[in-house]
């Protein structure tokens, strides 16, 4: 079946640091790939996606890119701030998955003045 | 902006109580999502709805679960009789075009505890 596993949390850093959050899946088939973030007291919100292999979903200054051959969906932003403390989530869906996404665990983002 | 509204915000239960948790879906969406996040675990697909039937469901989703879409506007989600394990935040969500192609909107979610 699919899965996907994240880095657990929480990752904490300094504003302006470099973010990495790294997820990886399995999935047959040709999987979508989603990252959804969590701000304090909301609801998930889409952040970026990718449909195919080579492609990079961009959003917010995060960026990500669909990674076929290492089954990654790695979550990177270049200088992160202070408004970006959420969790985040790594999720997939495919056609053998009907209309289902799956979720990682959720990694938090703790970013320090 | 539009959003997807839940209530209760937090609901505390009896062990072998009936509990219904409702959602709000914006109002042009098409497709009609439950997720749960037990705490600490991962968020999990529990069932979703289309054209007012269930479309695909998760072995979560058992007989003590049903989904109703009453009114046009409301999607329900209704536990028969709940159990200590089934105390967790429940996402509702939905979407215009499928989970594939569109985007999901979440709500804040419903605490659910179970005593």
């Amino acid at each position: 079946g699919n899965s996907v596993t994240q880095m657990e949390g929480p990752v904490t850093l300094s504003e302006e640091a470099f973010l990495t959050i790294n997820c990886t899946y399995t999935a047959t088939g040709y999987p979508s790939l989603f990252w959804y973030v969590q701000y304090p007291g909301e609801g998930l919100q889409l952040l970026l996606k990718a449909t195919k292999a080579d492609d990079k979903g961009s959003n917010k200054g995060f960026e990500a890119t669909y990674r076929k051959e290492t089954t990654s969906f790695h979550l990177e932003k270049g200088s992160v701030q202070v408004s970006d403390s959420a969790v985040y989530f790594c999720a997939l869906t495919n056609n053998n998955a009907g209309n289902m996404l799956t979720f990682g665990g959720g990694t938090r983002l703790m970013v320090k003045p | 902006e539009p959003e997807v509204t839940q209530t209760p915000s937090h609901q505390v239960t009896q062990m072998g109580q009936e509990v219904i948790l409702r959602c709000v879906p914006i109002s042009n969406h098409l497709y009609f999502y439950w997720y749960r996040q037990i705490l600490g675990q991962k968020v999990e697909f529990l069932v979703s709805f289309y054209n007012n039937e269930i479309s695909e469901k998760s072995e979560i989703f058992d007989d003590q679960f049903s989904v109703e879409r009453p009114d046009g506007s409301n999607f329900t989600l209704k536990i028969r009789s709940t159990k200590l394990e089934d105390s967790a935040m429940y996402f509702c969500a939905s979407s215009f075009s499928g989970v594939d192609t569109g985007e999901l909107f979440f709500g804040e979610g419903s605490r659910l505890t179970v005593l």
